[in-house]
């Protein structure tokens, strides 16, 4: 299996701020990296796909990059409704792993 | 647009089996690889395994030896069985669509997306 690591596990941040979230993979998984936000009580949405490309709907705040091992995703300006967990998943290999998330908090 | 429905007991006793289905709608389940994923309540997401329309199967080795998945194209549905269930298997439940994508020169990449939104099993006698 391919080990997803996430960090922060969370963070607290203020409406305008730039936030990173770093995911890191055991090995390399060269672009295969999706990510997903989940809010309480709600099923995952797909923010962005193969790395970098931006799933249609989501706002362009939202952005990814990486290959390799090391996977970033900023949000560029943090909105209210972007306050949420935040899990990379890595589609290289079966089974699918996912990091253990990353919790996004107002400050 | 494609949507989807997980449907089961919400209550399951230690040691039978659990048993849910997902109803696919808005579009056909040909084609693709559906998933299931689970995640115990406050805690993160856990790959089951996936089916493909023919019935194709991946099974995550940490549940092989528990589970079976089953689709029905003439129902628009596909299915999970996980045996000898515990309190550990509580969770979420959802199913979800694994989309494949050419970027050419061989390469493929997958997502999830749509996911059903999620059915709570709880494991107790």
């Amino acid at each position: 299996d391919i080990q997803m690591t996430q960090s922060p596990s969370s963070l607290s941040a203020s409406v305008g701020d730039r936030v990173t979230i770093t995911c890191r993979a055991r090995q390399s998984i060269i672009n295969h990296l999706n990510w997903y936000q989940q809010k309480p009580g709600k099923a995952p949405k797909l923010l962005i796909y193969a790395a970098s490309s931006l799933q249609s709907g989501v706002p362009s705040r939202i952005s990814g990059s990486g290959s390799g091992t090391d996977f970033t995703l900023t949000i560029s300006s943090l909105q209210p409704e972007d306050f949420a967990t935040y899990y990379c998943q890595q589609s290289y290999s079966t089974p699918r792993t996912f990091g253990q998330g990353t919790k996004v908090e107002i400050k | 647009q494609v949507q989807l429905q997980e449907s089961g007991p919400g209550l399951v006793k230690p040691s039978e089996t659990l048993s849910l289905t997902c109803t696919v709608s808005g579009g056909s389940i040909s084609s693709y690889y559906w998933s299931w994923i689970r995640q115990p309540a406050g805690k993160g997401l856990e790959w089951i395994g996936r089916i493909y329309t023919s019935g194709s199967t991946n099974y995550n080795p940490s549940l092989k030896s528990r589970v079976t998945m089953s689709v029905d194209t003439s129902k628009n549905q596909f299915s999970l069985k996980l045996t000898s269930v515990t309190a550990a298997d509580t969770a979420f439940y959802y199913c979800a669509r694994e989309l494949k994508e050419y970027y050419g020169s061989g390469v493929w990449h997958n997502w999830f997306d749509p996911w059903g939104q999620g059915t709570l099993v709880t494991v107790s006698s």
